[in-house]
C-alpha cells in the first residue's frame, strides 16, 4: 500500500526566512507520480507541482524549488525568502501508475501547517 | 473562468437528515471526486467518477451516495447513515482518472451537525 509522511505538523518562520517541508513516501510501485498542493485560508487546494518517478531533476518556479531523491523516497519542498503570502496548509500527494483505464489512487499526506510571520 | 463551483459554503444537517452538496465543473473534465478533511489530517478519498453514468467507491464511501448523471455535475448526498459527517469536504476535478493528471479542487463546503 502506498504512503505519504509529512513529519513536520506545523512550521513557524518569520518573513525572508527560507523553509523546507519535508515528504516521505512510500509505494511498491517503479512508476509513480509525486504531487505538492498548497491549501490557502480559503480552503481550496492548488496545484503547485507534478512529478514523475523517473525524473529525478530538480525544479525551481520563483521562489519555491523541489527537491526529488528516490534513494530516499523524499520529495521535499523549499521556499527561498518566505512572505505572509505562503501562510498555508501544504500537502504533498502520490499516485501509483494505474495504467490502461484504471484509476491511479491519490494518496495524501497530513499536511505541514506553514506560518509565515511579518 | 472555467472552475470547479461547491455549493453551498457552509452546511446544516439536524439528526436523521440527508444532505446534498453540489459540485459544478466548466473545465471539460473526465474525471471528478469527492474529499473529506477533517483537522490535522490528510484528504481521504469518499467516491469517484471516471465518467459519467460511473462512479466507484473511495475509502470511506459509507453513509455518502453520489450520481454523475451529467459530465459537468457531481452531487454528494451525506445520509443519514454517516454517523460522523461534521468535516470539510472538497470535490475536484481531473482531465482524466490517469494517475499523473493533476486534480483541481474547488473551495469547499463546511459541513455541521446541529
Amino acid at each position: 500500500a502506498q504512503k505519504v509522511t509529512q513529519a513536520q505538523t506545523e512550521i513557524s518562520v518569520v518573513e525572508k526566512e527560507d523553509v523546507t517541508l519535508d515528504c516521505v513516501y512510500e509505494t511498491r510501485d517503479t512508476t509513480y507520480y509525486l504531487f505538492w498542493y498548497k491549501q490557502p485560508p480559503s480552503g481550496e487546494l492548488v496545484f503547485l507541482i507534478r512529478r514523475n518517478s523517473f525524473d529525478e531533476q530538480n525544479e525551481i518556479s520563483g521562489r519555491y524549488s523541489w527537491n526529488f531523491q528516490k534513494s530516499t523516497s523524499s520529495f521535499n519542498f523549499t521556499i527561498t525568502a518566505s512572505q505572509v503570502v505562503d501562510s498555508a496548509v501544504y500537502f504533498c500527494a502520490l499516485s501509483e501508475f494505474s495504467g490502461g483505464t484504471s484509476y491511479g489512487k491519490l494518496t495524501f499526506g497530513q499536511g505541514t501547517i506553514l506560518t509565515v510571520h511579518p | 473562468d472555467g472552475g470547479i463551483t461547491q455549493s453551498p459554503k457552509y452546511l446544516f444537517r439536524k439528526e436523521g437528515q440527508n444532505v446534498t452538496l453540489s459540485c459544478e465543473q466548466n473545465l471539460n473534465h473526465d474525471a471528478m471526486y469527492w474529499y473529506r478533511q477533517d483537522p490535522g489530517q490528510g484528504l481521504r478519498l469518499i467516491y469517484y467518477s471516471q465518467i459519467v453514468n460511473d462512479f466507484q467507491k473511495g475509502d470511506i464511501a459509507e453513509g455518502y451516495s453520489v450520481s454523475r448523471e451529467k459530465k459537468e455535475s457531481f452531487p454528494l448526498t451525506v445520509t443519514s447513515a454517516q454517523k460522523n459527517p461534521t468535516a470539510f469536504y472538497l470535490c475536484a476535478s481531473s482531465m482524466s482518472a490517469y494517475s499523473n493528471q493533476p486534480q483541481h479542487f474547488g473551495d469547499g463546503t463546511r459541513l455541521s451537525i446541529l
